[in-house]
């Protein structure tokens, strides 16, 4: 099956720092990643659409500056978190969709993934 | 704009006893709908979907969810309750062509009690 993978699961970093988050798809291609934001006991708010090879595309209200997105490989997105802030403290996951048609078709994979707590 | 509606923050179940997890959607064309479960600190995990076809659908881990057009509604449903079950669930919702941006509930926490 369709194993997404996300490092670290967990990272404390002081406020000013960045801290940079990996999303795998392990077994399969992914020209597209989503990331996502999730506050405590909220639902999942899409922060933007990884495109391998191109420019991530942002939802609105979030700041591509303060969040690097780079899709290097079909395997492989990152999301920077640069000059982090405790504001930025967050569960932030990743998800890869496996493939474009089948029973698969639509479903998308997350990663476990990283807590970050910014001091 | 499309969205999905998830009623209750928290549904409390027996053990045995069969459970129903509410989500209703708003969208303006076709609806692709998904249920997800979150267990605590992890990402989601795929349940069921429903594209077209069979208004029942079968998922993963003795799910079930039944797509209602007129009421707009995706609820999510097992006939017998576990322990194990205890969860978060999110309802959510991709418009065709829509890209595969999923719109989430803002999730249903269900307890299941012995």
């Amino acid at each position: 099956g369709a194993v997404v993978s996300q490092h670290p699961s967990w990272v404390i970093c002081k406020s000013g720092t960045s801290v940079k988050i990996e999303c795998r798809s392990l077994d399969f291609q992914a020209t597209t990643m989503f990331w996502y934001r999730q506050f405590p006991k909220q639902s999942l708010m899409l922060m933007a659409t990884s495109n391998e090879g191109s420019k991530a595309t942002y939802e609105q209200g979030v700041e591509k500056d303060k969040f690097l997105i780079n899709h290097a490989s079909l395997t492989l997105s990152t999301l920077t978190v640069t000059s982090a802030h405790p504001e930025d403290s967050s569960f932030y996951i990743c998800s890869a969709r496996k493939a474009r048609g089948g029973s698969g078709a639509n479903v998308l994979t997350f990663g476990a993934g990283s807590r970050l707590t910014v001091l | 704009a499309q969205s999905v509606a998830q009623p209750e923050d928290q549904v409390n179940v027996a053990e045995g006893n069969p459970l129903t997890v509410k989500c209703t959607y708003s969208v303006s064309g076709n609806p692709y709908l998904f249920w997800y479960v979150q267990y605590p600190n992890r990402g989601l995990q795929f349940l069921l979907k429903y594209i077209t076809g069979d208004n029942l659908v079968k998922g993963s881990y003795g799910f079930e969810a039944e797509f209602n057009k007129s009421q707009t509604s995706f609820h999510l449903k097992k006939p017998s309750a576990l322990v194990s079950d205890s969860a978060l669930y999110f309802c959510a919702v991709i418009l065709t062509g829509g890209g595969n941006k999923l719109t989430f509930g803002t999730g249903t926490q269900l307890k299941v009690e012995l």
